[in-house]
């Protein structure tokens, strides 16, 4: 039973270029959230994501960041015009429909480094 | 004030000790308290699960929650050093949807 997967894994772009995260859920599981994670500041909550539905994107930046899961497919983290300060890990975790609240299962990560 | 804090450590310990990590919380709507282990490089995973107040434990583990004083506990009885992690303590409400809100972490290391 496969777990969350992330990729890439390391992605490297230069201020101004478009970074593009994928993440597949775990088999069974409809609810797709994303964080990022920044030293010393802990997991940040960005968005949250049913099928083909944003459900609370509160914690994301109203500019250049922007997320999607379609119905077929895995769930995109998209980041237009990225600058250094978008440099960090971005963790995706899922769930299940009816699991325990607040038990997320994460995959390992994207890093992103903005040169 | 955020909603969570979490001292960030480091936190050193030798083989054998007891470990205690702890977070408090303002947001009396959360319900559900989790501790989440994350090894270097890797993503968080799930390591204790607590409703409301009270304890659980599991093996090594003790997690303890004091909802009157808006206080969570992680206890690790005879460290090992596989137990070098960061911890991070996370919390939800009851209802709605899933949202966590995370601790900043508390990196710990177990020297042998």
């Amino acid at each position: 039973n496969a777990g969350v997967m992330q990729n890439p894994r390391h992605l490297v772009r230069r201020r101004g270029q478009e970074a593009r995260l994928r993440c597949s859920p775990m088999k069974g599981h409809s609810h797709v959230y994303w964080y990022r994670q920044l030293p010393e500041e802990g997991l940040k909550f960005m968005v949250y994501l049913q099928k083909e539905n944003i459900i609370d994107e509160s914690g994301m930046p109203k500019e250049r960041f922007s997320a999607e899961f379609p119905k077929e497919g895995p769930s995109i983290l998209r980041i237009q015009q990225v600058v250094r300060g978008d440099s960090a890990a971005y963790f995706c975790a899922s769930s299940p429909y009816q699991g325990r609240t607040g038990e997320l299962f994460f995959g390992e990560g994207s890093r992103l480094t903005v040169l | 004030q955020k909603e969570v804090e979490q001292d960030p450590g480091p936190l050193s310990v030798p083989e054998g000790a007891i470990v205690s990590l702890n977070c408090t919380y303002s947001n009396s709507a959360f319900q559900y308290f989790m501790w989440y282990r994350q090894y270097s490089r890797k993503g968080p995973e799930l390591l204790m699960y607590t409703y409301s107040s009270g304890n659980k434990e599991d093996g090594r583990f003790t997690a303890q929650v004091d909802k009157s004083s808006k206080y969570i506990s992680l206890f690790i009885r005879d460290s090992q050093p596989s137990d070098s992690a960061t911890y991070l303590c996370a919390m939800g409400n009851s209802g709605g949807y899933q949202k966590v809100t995370f601790g900043t972490g508390t990196k710990l290391q177990v020297i042998p």
